[in-house]
């Protein structure tokens, strides 16, 4: 079964500042997705980023981008320029065919 | 265009009593998808429908936990004889395929439930 780990349950990052999120998973398929859900307080999840597996590019999306390595099983979020409205918590997921998988997620503090 | 709805938002439920918590999807998504997350905690899988049949079950914590879909759209997940630990934000998402492509899922904002 596929298992998505998020070794940080904490992190905080000072504003304007640079952090990054880690994200492991496990799977032994070789076409599948991953994404990066934002859960404000007001507990709606939005999708950040998605990188499909087939693309060796690193996917971005203005201050958030991702270091994939495949062959490691490792999909880590690097959000630039860190902003107060970015504290959430971060959940890392995969998804093949019907099977998401989600991590249990990195609480990010932005300190002013 | 409209996202995700839930309802209620938030529900406060006697221990004991029966709930019924409704998830409209976006129009013309097939698959939809039930989650559990406990306070500050990650998402419990519960249930996933393509169309109105539900492939995957696994995630549902007892029987007294039951979910369907009625043309292919609206869901209903019900927990009968609640108890304090079905405590939880009930999150319900939505998503264009089941099958392939990089769907992402749209969340609703979720139901709070809480049992006394």
């Amino acid at each position: 079964a596929q298992t998505v780990t998020q070794s940080q349950p904490e992190m905080s990052v000072q504003e304007a500042e640079t952090v990054t999120l880690s994200c492991t998973y496990d799977t032994s398929e070789s076409d599948y997705y991953l994404f990066w859900y934002k859960q404000p307080p007001s507990r709606q999840m939005i999708l950040v980023i998605r990188q499909e597996a087939y693309k060796q590019q690193n996917a971005t999306e203005n201050r958030f981008s991702v270091n994939f390595q495949k062959a490691a099983k490792s999909f880590s979020l690097k959000i630039s320029d860190s902003q107060l409205g970015d504290a959430a918590m971060y959940f890392c997921a995969y998804r093949r065919g019907q099977n998401f998988v989600f991590g249990p997620g990195t609480r990010l503090s932005v300190l002013p | 265009g409209a996202g995700v709805s839930q309802s209620p938002s938030n529900k406060v439920t006697e221990k004991g009593k029966d709930v019924e918590l409704r998830c409209d999807p976006i129009s013309g998504h097939t698959a939809l998808y039930w989650y559990r997350q406990s306070l500050g905690q990650g998402l419990e899988f519960l249930i996933y429908f393509q169309g109105n049949s539900a492939p995957d079950k696994s995630g549902l914590p007892s029987d007294r936990f039951s979910a369907e879909r009625t043309g292919g759209s609206v869901s209903t997940l019900t927990i009968q004889r609640t108890q304090q630990e079905d405590s939880a934000v009930y999150l319900c998402a939505s998503s264009l395929a089941g099958g392939t492509g990089s769907y992402e899922q749209y969340f609703g904002p979720g139901t709070r439930l809480t049992v006394t």
